[in-house]
């Protein structure tokens, strides 16, 4: 079974750009959490969707969105982009229950100039 | 504030030596705690699924175990190639969302 894929796997943009990342779960599974990692802050959760409906959504500012394709693909979006938002990012998917273990994908990592 | 707390931030082995990582949660109404192993700029690697107050979980030189208030994962006789982040997460019991650890960073020198 194939695992979880993401897209691109690197990217440097610069201050004031917009970047969609794109995520594909494993097969079967229909829901897809987002995860920023820093080293200073380690994974902060961004937001879940499953089903193609945001179920649940950490403290990020609203330049961060996501939507979820009824093929429970995954895209978040990064408006206006900040130095600080360089980090990897990392795409997790599961069966859909509050307890189903997360598999990971192996991250975007995003460099703001 | 939920929260889960990892200890200690970094630990050096030599390989053979045996240690122990921890990890503490305040979380109420546990549903689960999951172990991950994370290599630098990839993504964790699940390792294992705990439940209830002394269950045990072992995968080759690794066994994690759980009391109602922590979790502790033995490293026995690790090898260079254990050397990793080792990173530890609950559910929120209210939404489908893990809360992570900061995570331990081993090394182990040959």
């Amino acid at each position: 079974k194939a695992g979880v894929t993401q897209t691109p796997r690197y990217l440097i943009k610069t201050r004031g750009q917009q970047v969609t990342l794109s995520c594909s779960p494993i097969s079967g599974h229909r829901s897809v959490s987002w995860y920023q990692q820093t080293p200073g802050q380690g994974l902060q959760f961004l937001f879940e969707y499953f089903s193609e409906t945001q179920r649940n959504k950490g403290n990020f500012p609203g330049r961060f969105s996501g939507r979820q394709f009824s093929n429970s693909r995954s895209e978040m979006n990064v408006s206006t982009l900040e130095l600080g938002d360089s980090a990897l990012y990392l795409c997790a998917s599961s069966a859909g229950l509050r307890t189903d273990t997360q598999y990971f994908g192996p991250g975007t990592r995003l460099t703001v100039l | 504030e939920d929260q889960v707390t990892q200890s200690p931030e970094a630990l050096r082995l030599q390989e053979g030596e045996s240690s122990s990582l921890n990890c503490s949660y305040t979380v109420s109404g546990l549903r689960g705690l999951f172990w991950y192993r994370q290599d630098p700029g990839k993504g964790p690697e699940f390792l294992f699924t705990l439940y209830s107050a002394g269950e045990e979980k072992e995968k080759e030189r690794l066994k994690a175990t759980l009391t109602k208030k922590e979790s502790f994962l033995h490293i026995t006789a690790p090898k260079p190639e254990d050397s990793a982040t080792y990173l530890c997460a609950v559910p929120n019991p209210i939404g489908n969302q893990f809360y992570f650890g900061t995570g331990t960073s081993l090394t182990v020198i040959p």
